[in-house]
């Protein structure tokens, strides 16, 4: 079965500079979720889209945006990256109520 | 707001040992309840889900009934395996129109010892 796909499933940043994290929601799902998960820590709730448009708001840095293309997959964007930034960024995409989780992308900013 | 308390880690058990990692949490409307697993360097798997009260979910040999009374959904499992090694995570959806969003507990590693 189709799963969720993120690209790139690594990536190596500076400081201050800018990340896009891109999320391919399984097909037919309609609810893109992004979660931010640092080291040894529980995943954290950023913000997720409803038929492309935003339907919830986490504890997202005015730094990082996202959006939901007409294609249902959805960029996080990322600028004036700081060292804590480092985490892995889940997508998630659901249908209903359970949320499929992709493998994730591992931020590092140095 | 909406939480959720996992029993701290690491759990290390035997291979055929009895598995229970406690899970309570705190909501104001009616939850759905989940628990996920994550491998090392890997993503998060729904492992089982329950959606009211009472029900039991069940996947693998792991169960876990949502309790109300006891605002509880203790993970389960008979007889553990070295490959149920992984970090255990509790979340709940929040109900009442809530879009969705999963908030997680603090995670429970579980280290299974042949």
């Amino acid at each position: 079965a189709a799963g969720v796909i993120q690209s790139p499933r690594h990536l190596i940043k500076e400081k201050r500079e800018t990340a896009t994290l891109k999320c391919y929601p399984i097909p037919r799902h309609d609810t893109v979720y992004w979660y931010q998960q640092g080291p040894g820590q529980d995943p954290q709730f950023l913000i997720s889209f409803y038929e492309k448009m935003q339907s919830d708001k986490g504890s997202i840095p005015d730094r990082f945006s996202a959006q939901q293309f007409s294609d249902y997959h959805s960029e996080l964007n990322m600028s004036s990256l700081e060292l804590g930034d480092s985490a892995l960024y889940f997508c998630a995409s659901s249908l209903r109520e359970t949320q499929y989780f992709g493998p994730g992308t591992r931020l590092l900013v140095l | 707001g909406d939480s959720v308390t996992q029993m701290e880690g690491p759990v290390t058990l035997s291979e055929e040992a009895f598995l229970t990692i406690n899970c309570t949490y705190t909501a104001t409307g009616y939850p759905s309840l989940f628990w996920y697993v994550q491998y090392p360097g890997e993503g998060l798997q729904l492992l089982l889900k329950a959606t009211k009260a009472d029900d039991k979910g069940s996947n693998k040999g792991f169960e876990a009934t949502y309790r109300k009374e006891t605002t509880s959904f203790h993970l389960e499992k008979g007889s553990v395996q070295v490959s149920d090694s992984a970090v255990y995570f509790c979340a709940l959806s929040p109900g009442d129109g809530n879009t969705g969003k999963l908030i997680f507990g603090q995670g429970t590693t579980l280290q299974v010892k042949p």
